[in-house]
C-alpha cells in the first residue's frame, strides 16, 4: 500500500538559518510523483514543490529544494536562509497513478515549523 | 483567474442538522477533489470526481455523507445527520487532466472550517 511518512510533528530553526524537513514513502511502482505543500496559519494550502520519480535532477523552487534519494525513498525538504513567513505547517505527498485511476494525492502527517527570530 | 472557490468559510451546526458545504472548481479542471482535515487524521481524501463522474469514494466514511457533481463548476458534500465527530476543515481541490500525468498539481480552496456542537 502507499504511504507517506514524516517523522518531525514540530521543528525550530533560526531565522536566515537552512531547516531540512523529513519525508519517506512507500511504493512498489517505478512512477509516481511528490509534493511538498504548506499551509500557513490562514489554513489555505500552497503548492511548493514537485519531484518526479523520473527526474534526473533534484527539484528547485527558489529557496525550496527537493533532496530525492529514490533507493532511500526520501524527499526531503530543503529551506534555505528561513524566514519569519516560512512558519507553517508543512505536508509532503505523493500520487501513484497506478493505484487509481488518475492518481489521488496522499498527505503526510504534517511537521509544523517555527523560525524564530 | 479566480482560485478554488469554497462556501461557506465558517460553518455552526448543531447535531442531527444537515450541513451543505460547495465548492466550484477552477474553469477547464477535469478533476475535483474532497479532502477532510482533523488534527487526529490529517488530511483524508473523501471521494474525487473525472468529469463530473465519482471515480473513488472509498474514503466517505458512512452514510451520513454524500457528494456530487451536477456539472463541471459546482461539487457538494452533504452531511446528513451531522454529528459533532465530524467537525473539522473541509478542502475541495481541483486539478487538471491527470491520467498518468504524475506532475499536476491539486489548486486547493481556502476550505470550509465545520464545527458540529
Amino acid at each position: 500500500a502507499q504511504k507517506i511518512t514524516q517523522t518531525q510533528p514540530g521543528m525550530f530553526v533560526q531565522e536566515k538559518e537552512a531547516v531540512t524537513l523529513d519525508c519517506t514513502y512507500d511504493t512498489s511502482d517505478p512512477s509516481y510523483g511528490l509534493f511538498w505543500y504548506k499551509q500557513p496559519s490562514s489554513g489555505e494550502m500552497i503548492f511548493l514543490i514537485y519531484q518526479g520519480s523520473y527526474d534526473q535532477q533534484n527539484a528547485t523552487e527558489g529557496r525550496y529544494s527537493l533532496n530525492f534519494q529514490k533507493a532511500r525513498k526520501s524527499a526531503n525538504l530543503v529551506i534555505s536562509a528561513s524566514q519569519l513567513g516560512d512558519s507553517a505547517m508543512y505536508f509532503c505527498a505523493m500520487r501513484d497513478p497506478l493505484y487509481n485511476q488518475g492518481g489521488k494525492l496522499i498527505f503526510g502527517q504534517g511537521t509544523e515549523l517555527s523560525v524564530k527570530p | 483567474d479566480a482560485g478554488v472557490i469554497q462556501s461557506p468559510r465558517h460553518e455552526v451546526t448543531e447535531m442531527g442538522q444537515e450541513v451543505t458545504l460547495r465548492c466550484k472548481p477552477i474553469s477547464g479542471h477535469d478533476y475535483l477533489f474532497w479532502y477532510r482535515q482533523t488534527m487526529m487524521r490529517g488530511l483524508e481524501l473523501l471521494i474525487y470526481f473525472n468529469n463530473n463522474v465519482p471515480i473513488d469514494d472509498s474514503g466517505m466514511p458512512e452514510d451520513r455523507f454524500s457528494a456530487k457533481m451536477p456539472n463541471a463548476s459546482f461539487s457538494t458534500l452533504k452531511i446528513q445527520p451531522s454529528e459533532p465527530r465530524d467537525s473539522a476543515v473541509y478542502f475541495c481541490a481541483s486539478s487538471l487532466a491527470l491520467g498518468y500525468a504524475t506532475n499536476e498539481k491539486l489548486f486547493f480552496g481556502s476550505g470550509t472550517q465545520l464545527s458540529v456542537l
